[in-house]
């Protein structure tokens, strides 16, 4: 089993949808989460970090994170088809000397106008 | 602009042949990563420094791979003898020891293809 399990998808809705991702994990040593966005030919791009169990909002996505069910989530509100992208979740274990990053495989988005 | 710089952004090489990446963080960040992505996966650590130290490295960097980070500023990483199986692309990620040093910034990636 992979620490960290994501649906590659394809995933396609139509402009103006909520857009649900998922991650689940299997080692309770992570401690932190984040959301990248990653367009085609491009390096992963920082979208949301969080800390701890709970919701954060900034503009039209919310990441949430249950570590009692290990399991994150992404939610994008109005989609537009700029959002069309691959999805990669990742988390980190955080503690002294270890900043590497665990990642999904990441969901492939298609917004259709 | 003052993101993490990469350069060739593309390479094609011939197997057997050896490869240099460099990459140029952000300005203010002590800390530099190395990750590969093949089609369809995530990014794999590969390693990672703090200045001029080379902390953590991935049981996949084979002995056919070494990084640098002379002077605490650029890194390069270099492939020996390349293979097929390396064809994938290099990214390369840094972030800072204030705050929230969790925070990667990766830049636009070398994507290597060996024939």
């Amino acid at each position: 089993q992979k620490e960290v399990e994501q649906d590659p998808g394809p995933l396609s809705v139509p402009e103006g949808a909520i857009v649900s991702l998922n991650c689940t994990y299997s080692n309770s040593a992570f401690q932190y989460f984040m959301w990248y966005r990653q367009y085609s030919r491009k390096g992963p791009e920082l979208l949301m970090y969080t800390y701890s169990s709970g919701n954060k909002e900034d503009g039209r996505f919310t990441a949430q994170v249950d570590k009692s069910s290990k399991y994150i989530s992404l939610f994008i509100r109005d989609s537009q088809p700029s959002d069309s992208a691959t999805y990669l979740c990742a988390m980190g274990k955080g503690g002294a000397g270890s900043y590497q990053l665990t990642f999904g495989k990441g969901t492939k988005l298609s917004v259709i106008p | 602009d003052t993101g993490v710089s990469q350069d060739p952004r593309h390479k094609i090489t011939k197997r057997g042949q050896n490869v240099t990446f460099r990459c140029d963080p952000i300005s203010e960040h002590n800390r530099l990563y190395w990750y590969r992505q093949t089609l369809g996966q995530g990014p794999e650590f590969l390693t990672y420094f703090q200045n001029e130290a080379q902390l953590e490295k991935s049981r996949l960097l084979s002995d056919r791979f070494s990084a640098e980070r002379p002077k605490g500023s650029f890194s390069t990483l270099e492939i020996q003898r390349t293979e097929q199986g390396d064809s994938a692309m290099y990214l390369c990620a840094s972030s800072s020891d204030r705050g929230t040093g969790e925070k990667l910034f990766f830049g636009s990636g070398t994507q290597l293809s060996v024939l």
